[in-house]
């Protein structure tokens, strides 16, 4: 199973600022995904990123607000530009791999990022 | 992806089986069952999936129905660690996104 690493794992940051998330995994893989889960919520899924293609982003995300990069197979990250308090989430980085004879998803541990 | 129903939230003593349904009417003949589930403040985690036969791993046993339009997922002897949201979803076995529905809170009470 794809093993997942995020950083940073927290964050405080102000409003009007930036904030790079970063998503490691230890193999190559085709699919990464980006989510956020707002306080008390299920996941909702911001965008799709394939490496050397530009991130599919899914109603209600726009690409200025949420640029991300997929460099390689193995890397990606994920900025929220000019944060306010509504983007106070947990931004998860996942995966998809196919394991044994199935597709499965993993998850980072997450980025808890709030905003003042 | 088809649409999954959950009961929003479920309790379960320790070590009793925990059975939590999934009802999933629309699902296409190509679609597979999956279950995640999320312990707080943690990434989901992958518990079992299945087409149309029961599965059982070490984690849990899921048992489909015959016309394949609902599921269930036992937890055998649950514990507190067990005590997380869990998601149901339906999806082709292929790269693609996964869309999270609301999930089924268990507690499970000691």
């Amino acid at each position: 199973s794809a093993v997942i690493s995020q950083k940073p794992s927290r964050d405080i940051c102000q409003r009007g600022t930036s904030l790079t998330i970063q998503c490691q995994v230890d193999s190559q893989v085709t699919m990464m995904f980006w989510y956020r889960q707002q306080p008390g919520q299920s996941l909702t899924l911001i965008a799709t990123a394939n490496q050397g293609s530009e991130a599919t982003y899914e109603s209600g995300f726009v690409i200025d607000k949420f640029p991300i990069s997929r460099p390689n197979l193995t890397f990606s990250t994920l900025t929220v530009s000019n944060m306010s308090p509504e983007d106070s989430s947990i931004y998860l980085c996942s995966v998809e791999d196919k394991g044994q004879g199935a597709y499965e998803q993993y998850f980072g541990p997450g980025t808890r990022l709030t905003v003042t | 992806d088809a649409k999954t129903t959950q009961p929003p939230s479920m309790d379960c003593a320790e070590g009793r089986a925990a059975n939590l349904p999934c009802n999933h009417s629309t699902i296409s003949g190509n679609e597979y069952v999956y279950w995640y589930r999320q312990i707080h403040s943690q990434g989901p985690q992958y518990i079992i999936h299945g087409l149309k036969n029961n599965e059982t791993n070490e984690m849990a046993s899921l048992i489909i129905t015959e016309d394949r339009k609902s599921s269930t997922l036992i937890l055998p002897h649950a514990t507190l660690r067990d005590t997380a949201v869990y998601y149901c979803i339906v999806r082709v076995a292929s790269y693609q996104k996964v869309t999270f529905g609301t999930g089924t809170k268990l507690q499970v009470i000691p």
